[in-house]
């Protein structure tokens, strides 16, 4: 069956990155579309963006260039988010989730993670 | 940026009664390929969102027939017959047509 686990939570200091990985399995990878969210709790869903894992191909959010990079590594089907200078506005839960881009809709999702950017 | 703007519910719900979730757009969903992109989530406490409703109207695999997805390509209505009480959560109707994807603020379920 198909899973999206995302790794454990962050807690990160001020102008400081942090990665976060998102590991699937049960389906191909390499010609799939993830996308990543951040949701602040007790608020809604914001899209981050979207990379292809066939080519690398990504399209972002305006509002989040410049702050999120999206990589993916098909070797181990993994799907990575690195968040850079982080503020105390970027605390969220983030989650990923797979898109299907066939049919329009995310229809696999991970766990999500908690980044808490605190000194 | 496509502004999704979703109703409110008159909570609680009372167990078994219809419950029905508006949603509007701020830019017609509707493609010239003749399909909505429209999705409808539940968000569960302290879960992920799960799909209910993709291209407006098209329930998800294994998802209970008590929900369906209704509108026009800017106007959408997310009915629940007979609710229950895993139902409980917050609803987020959610746009696929262009970058950025956007979701509505979402609307809270409680069950009375």
């Amino acid at each position: 069956q198909v899973k999206l686990q995302q790794s454990g939570a962050e807690l990160v200091k001020p102008g400081a990155s942090v990665k976060l990985s998102c590991k699937t399995s049960g389906y191909t990878f390499s010609t799939s579309y993830m996308s990543w969210f951040k949701q602040i709790p007790g608020q809604s869903i914001e899209w981050i963006g979207m990379i292809y894992a066939g080519d690398g191909g990504t399209g972002y959010n305006q509002k989040f260039k410049g702050k999120a990079t999206l990589t993916v590594d098909t070797s181990s089907s993994t799907a990575y988010m690195d968040l850079s200078s982080l503020t105390t506005e970027d605390s969220a839960v983030y989650f990923c989730a797979r898109e299907d881009y066939n049919n329009y809709y995310f229809d696999y999702w991970g766990q999500g993670v908690m980044v808490t950017v605190s000194s | 940026d496509i502004v999704m703007t979703q109703g409110a519910l008159p909570n609680p719900v009372p167990s078994g009664e219809s419950a029905s979730i508006t949603c509007q757009s701020s830019k017609s969903l509707l493609y010239s390929d003749g399909k909505t992109y429209l999705n409808w989530y539940l968000q569960r406490p302290g879960q992920s969102p799960q799909l209910l409703i993709y291209w407006m109207s098209t329930r998800a695999s294994g998802v209970s027939d008590r929900f369906s997805g209704s509108g026009s390509g800017t106007d959408f209505t997310l009915k629940i017959s007979r609710v229950e009480a895993e139902d409980v959560g917050v609803y987020y109707c959610q746009q696929f047509l262009e970058f950025p994807y956007t979701f509505g603020a979402g609307t809270k379920l409680e069950l009375k």
